[in-house]
């Protein structure tokens, strides 16, 4: 199963909105309803921030959001801030009954 | 309050095994699947397997298959996860996640995350 594939950095200034996208297969993105963003600071606990592609767990800013069309899922951060800046991972399940993350997505806000 | 609690750094020798527990408090164990990732060093995060609430099966990655062993103690709420075989490409930081069953929403809690070295 290979990596789900993301953009290695994506930046913007506070307030802009940035997009992250995260590509797949038949046999993951495109199949489920069951993408996953992490935001994760390297050497931290991972947070979850989007589950179900369009889901916000309880605490997390409505400026997350999640979005799929066929093998792409997106996660769209509006009202940028510099506590934003992290790095993202996208997950899915597969039709292997496993999971795959995608490459990471490095977000910096100039 | 939920709580995933790592054992400590390890080094290892090339060849050896590591076995990391991530200890669970603050909600019923049996309850949930528990994930294992890891990142190595400048690396992605990689997940390594599963196992699940239900009688303790496991699905394994397949990069991982055969090298992995993820077990549990139910008496103390403990999950552990086993990798022998150790290379130095398995130098890495490895985390415990928490899934309920059927949520889909893996790693709502995790793990401070335990550093392996492999060095010889």
């Amino acid at each position: 199963q290979s990596a789900l594939t993301q953009p290695a950095s994506v930046s913007g200034s506070p307030g802009q909105s940035i997009t992250i996208s995260c590509t797949g297969t038949s046999s993951d993105i495109a199949y489920y309803n069951y993408v996953s963003w992490y935001q994760h600071h390297p050497g931290k606990a991972p947070k979850l921030m989007i589950y179900g592609v369009t889901n916000r767990p309880s605490g997390v800013s409505n400026r997350f959001s999640g979005s799929k069309s066929g093998n792409t899922a997106s996660l769209t951060i509006s009202g940028l801030q510099a506590e934003d800046e992290a790095d993202y991972y996208c997950t899915s399940f597969t039709t292997s009954l496993t999971y795959v993350f995608g490459t990471g997505t490095k977000v910096t806000v100039l | 309050q939920v709580q995933l609690v790592q054992s400590g750094a390890e080094v290892k020798k090339p060849g050896a095994s590591v076995k990391v527990s991530c200890k669970a408090s603050g909600y019923t164990f049996t309850n949930y699947h528990m994930h294992w990732v890891r990142q190595a060093p400048g690396q992605g995060l990689e997940w390594m397997g599963i196992i699940k609430s239900s009688g303790g099966t496991t699905i394994y990655a397949q990069k991982f298959q055969g090298r992995v062993t993820m077990t549990r103690d139910t008496a103390t709420s403990t999950a552990y996860m086993e990798l022998s075989n150790l290379r130095s490409e398995d130098t890495a930081v490895y985390y415990c996640g928490r899934e309920y069953p059927d949520d889909y929403r893996p790693g709502d809690y995790w793990g401070q995350g335990t550093l392996v070295t492999v060095s010889s």
